[in-house]
């Protein structure tokens, strides 16, 4: 089907251990966003892509690693994660400004 | 000043009301604005693009004022499942967008 997934859905990880978040669109749209979503925050943009092989950091890059080697597919990594890293993270994808979100992860690091 | 303001709400209306959001930015140069609703543990889904002076959706109506960097959303006759989370979300420079904490919407029956 269409459109934007993510996954895992859920996932609970320990403090110290890297963790990969996937997102794939099957729109073929240029931009795609990393955005994480904490408890009396709006959204805040982690890391963006404007084409394959090009990223740059947003509003809360330390601890987050990304790659996109392909259009469609922009992983999340945190190579060493937190307690403090503990939120649901969305995935975006845009066409002029448009974005459009994936169904998220919530992710718990213990 | 924050870069995005909205009252949090929740605003309880029954339902058939009118109700209206009304959101502040900071950035004079934003150029597009939308608003995005956002149920409860979902996604943010995008509602309405504002290029120009408003736009209409139905029983949606947004209107941007950009002389007092001031955009709103009136909904009409409103339904139990209009119940979420409105975000007012301007653009911040080419490509981002700027997600405030938006203003809770409950319908009542």
């Amino acid at each position: 089907d269409a459109g934007i997934t993510q996954s895992p859905r859920y996932k609970i990880t320990e403090t110290g251990r890297q963790v990969t978040l996937m997102c794939h669109q099957t729109w073929s749209h240029s931009y795609m966003f990393w955005y994480r979503q904490d408890l009396g925050h709006g959204l805040r943009l982690i890391y963006y892509s404007a084409a394959a092989d090009i990223t740059d950091k947003g509003e809360v890059p330390d601890g987050y690693v990304v790659s996109r080697s392909k259009t469609e597919n922009f992983p999340l990594t945190l190579e060493s994660a937190t307690r403090s890293q503990t939120s649901v993270y969305f995935c975006a994808s845009a066409v002029s400004y448009e974005q459009y979100f994936g169904p998220g992860t919530r992710l718990t690091v213990t | 000043r924050k870069e995005v303001e909205q009252d949090p709400g929740p605003f309880n209306v029954p339902e058939g009301a009118t109700v209206a959001f009304n959101c502040t930015y900071s950035n004079s140069a934003s150029q597009s604005f939308f608003w995005y609703r956002q149920d409860c543990r979902k996604e943010p889904k995008l509602l309405m693009s504002v290029y120009s002076s408003g736009n209409e959706d139905g029983r949606f109506t947004a209107q941007l004022n950009r002389a007092s960097q001031y955009i709103s959303l009136l909904i009409r006759d409103s339904k139990l499942s209009d119940s979420a989370t409105y975000l007012c979300v301007p653009e911040r420079d080419t490509d981002k967008l700027i997600f405030g904490t938006g203003t809770r919407l409950q319908v009542f029956p």
